[in-house]
């Protein structure tokens, strides 16, 4: 079965600093591997995706993510965090094939930006 | 339409009561997922469609619980005999591909049930 595990439910960074928000799967194939930010009262927003190729992956609003296989991860990174960015993130996973449909989200980190 | 719409955005119900919650995918998306979000958690797939045929409806909590998609685009979660433990927000989203390749979600449908 695919699971996600986001070890981190709160975190609280400084504007400008850098963040990382880690992400664990578990997946008996190669899997897709998902980030989303999800504003309070608001649906999910796709942020980066990884399905192939090139472990780093590049995203919308400046987050990129990289894949180990290694170490079962796929932590979402920005360098520079802007307080407009303290939203909730979700990580999933999903897969090719028979469970193409399904997708299994983490229980999300909450990032709170302080001024 | 620009995105995944769903309607209503706010449903409170008497436990007992049936609901229906409806969403419109992005015109011409083959694929579209319903999950449940209850509160503080992440989405929890519920069922799956492919135009019209429900390939998987295995995170259906019960059979009070059922979905259509009858022209493969508009669908229709029905939940019946509405208990407590069904509160939560119901997400829709909608892929152009036939798996959860980049999937666009809706606003949600938060339930509450009294």
């Amino acid at each position: 079965a695919q699971s996600v595990t986001q070890p981190d439910i709160h975190i609280t960074v400084s504007e400008g600093a850098s963040l990382e928000l880690r992400c664990n799967y578990s997946y008996g194939a190669t899997p897709y591997l998902f980030w989303y930010v999800q504003s309070p009262g608001q649906g999910l927003q796709l942020l980066l995706k990884y399905f192939s190729g090139d472990t780093l992956v590049q995203g919308i609003k400046g987050f990129e993510a990289e894949f180990k296989r290694s170490q079962s991860s796929f932590n979402l990174r920005k360098p520079s965090v802007h307080w407009s960015d303290a939203a909730e993130y979700f990580c999933a996973v999903g897969g090719y094939n028979t469970n193409a449909g399904k997708s299994t989200f983490g229980d999300g980190t909450t990032l709170t930006v302080k001024p | 339409g620009a995105g995944v719409s769903q309607s209503p955005r706010y449903k409170v119900a008497k436990r007992g009561q049936d609901v229906a919650l409806r969403c419109d995918p992005i015109s011409g998306h083959v694929s579209l997922f319903w999950y449940q979000q209850a509160l503080g958690q992440g989405p929890e797939f519920l069922t799956y469609f492919q135009n019209e045929a429900q390939l998987d409806k295995s995170g259906l909590p019960s059979d009070r619980f059922f979905a259509e998609r009858p022209e493969g685009s508009v669908s229709t979660l029905k939940i019946q005999r509405t208990q407590q433990e069904d509160s939560a927000v119901y997400l829709c989203a909608s892929s152009a591909a036939r798996t959860a390749y980049e999937q666009y979600f809706g606003p949600g449908t938060r339930l509450t049930v009294t």
